[in-house]
């Protein structure tokens, strides 16, 4: 296995579009997370799954953002009507249930212009 | 209100020295800390972690101390090499499995 991917790695946009973002994690691994880095700070928790249920969700996923996991193994992150406030780097993570450490795909960089 | 803060947001190192990583917290319902490396362009590898019934715990070169009377951990690496040199978040989650909450940052570089 070779980790979590991560789909694409780079997306321009203009404001008012929108994007979908794709998560294969680690096969096996039931949890998968969502998470937001802005320059200069530290990953932000989007939402995180335990196979297709989603169990949380942060005050930071506004109703312009959706992700799903129908059927327990990749997970996409839609975000509609894009703002130049969602640009970002979007990672996705998972473990097993229960394990403390999570593992990080490389990312997708989302620039809105 | 931010639970985990990096107050050093860079540190520089020789080669060879001791690099220690500092980090505070405010929850004290976080039950598990854990360190992660960034390079440019990755995302965040998992480095080290430790649960709060513990107040240390080594891996190779990689030491994390916890004073939960503190709510304050460090992460020491010795020897440093010019490839740990990374930005380093410190994270807590109140379970296993749980979100993580990460602090800022702080980017080391080690000087060969």
């Amino acid at each position: 296995d070779t980790g979590v991917s991560q789909d694409p790695r780079h997306k321009i946009t203009k404001r008012g579009q929108n994007v979908t973002f794709r998560c294969d994690p680690i096969s096996e691994h039931n949890r998968l997370y969502w998470y937001r880095q802005t320059l200069g700070q530290g990953p932000e928790f989007l939402t995180y799954f335990q196979n297709e249920a989603q169990l949380e969700k942060s005050r930071l996923l506004s109703d312009r953002f959706s992700a799903e996991r129908p059927k327990g193994s990749f997970s996409t992150l839609e975000i509609q009507r894009t703002e130049q406030g969602d640009s970002a780097m979007y990672l996705c993570a998972s473990s097993y249930p229960g394990q403390t450490e999570q593992y990080f795909g490389p990312g997708t960089r989302l620039t809105v212009t | 209100d931010q639970q985990v803060k990096q107050n050093s947001p860079s540190l520089s190192v020789q080669e060879g020295r001791i690099s220690i990583l500092n980090c505070d917290y405010t929850n004290s319902m976080f039950d598990y800390f854990l360190w992660y490396k960034k390079y440019p362009a990755e995302g965040p590898t998992f480095l080290i972690s430790i649960s709060s019934i513990k107040d240390k715990n080594e891996d190779g070169r990689f030491t994390v101390f916890l004073n939960k009377s503190a709510k304050h951990l460090s992460l020491h690496i010795v020897p440093s090499q010019p490839g740990d040199s990374a930005v380093y978040f410190c994270a807590a989650s109140v379970y296993a499995g749980n979100m993580l909450t990460f602090g800022g940052g702080t980017r080391l570089m080690v000087k060969p």
